[in-house]
């Protein structure tokens, strides 16, 4: 039978807008997490992160929101540029488990 | 740092075929982990390793995969007999102290089983 591939949300901005990246994630005991980008044919790249004692943590053109209440987290690009465009992961930390849960991802497309 | 060093980059083999990939942590990072990643199922973790020992295999798919760390600084995959079906991106990571600080992955290596 045919395969169905993973379809990924997909964000289509021009560039130079800011950008919104959403996640819901799974664990309300969920204490640590991570966005990550994924060129392609490249691995996936760490980006930014925050602690659930945060709500809002800032870098370079980016900034990563927490809201514990709904479990979301997102992550805005400002001036959104080509170079932008690639696939974003969340992941979380959920105590007493070993390892990170990762998201499907988004993928960002920005036309010029 | 050069990184979370993977090779081959691209390796391309027949069915049936033992294949064998490796992976180099950043040094002092003491957990490796072994992702692969397709369309169809996104990424997937296939096995951890904290200080050189297997902790967590239960993402490796049957039998014939099997992953060894034998030093703090060298890890393998081996797919053997390799299938089509395992035809992906097979990703290594390393971090310190379980993923405070995130992961840091390789390049990845792209498999293609003809």
């Amino acid at each position: 039978g045919e395969s169905v591939g993973l379809h990924l949300p997909t964000l289509s901005v021009q560039e130079g807008d800011n950008s919104i990246i959403n996640c819901a994630y799974s664990n309300s005991a969920s204490d640590y997490f991570i966005w990550y980008k994924q060129e392609s044919g490249k691995g996936p790249q760490f980006i930014i992160d925050i602690r659930s004692n945060m709500d809002k943590r800032q870098g370079q053109r980016v900034t990563v929101l927490l809201n514990k209440t709904v479990k979301h987290l997102s992550l805005q690009i400002a001036a959104t540029q080509p170079g932008d465009s690639a696939v974003y992961f969340c992941a979380e930390n959920v105590p007493g488990y070993s390892t990170l849960t990762f998201g499907k991802g988004t993928m960002l497309l920005v036309s010029p | 740092d050069a990184g979370v060093i993977q090779s081959p980059r691209h390796e391309v083999t027949e069915m049936g075929q033992e294949v064998t990939l490796r992976c180099k942590p950043i040094s002092g990072h003491n957990s490796l982990f072994w992702y692969r990643q397709t369309m169809m199922r996104g990424l997937e973790l296939l096995i951890y390793f904290n200080n050189n020992v297997p902790i967590d295999d239960s993402g490796m798919p049957e039998d014939r995969f099997s992953a060894k760390m034998p030093n703090a600084s060298f890890s393998t995959l081996k797919i053997q007999p390799s299938e089509p079906r395992d035809s992906a991106v097979y990703f290594c990571a390393s971090s310190f102290r379980r993923g405070v600080g995130g992961y840091t992955f390789g390049s990845g290596t792209r498999l293609t089983v003809v």
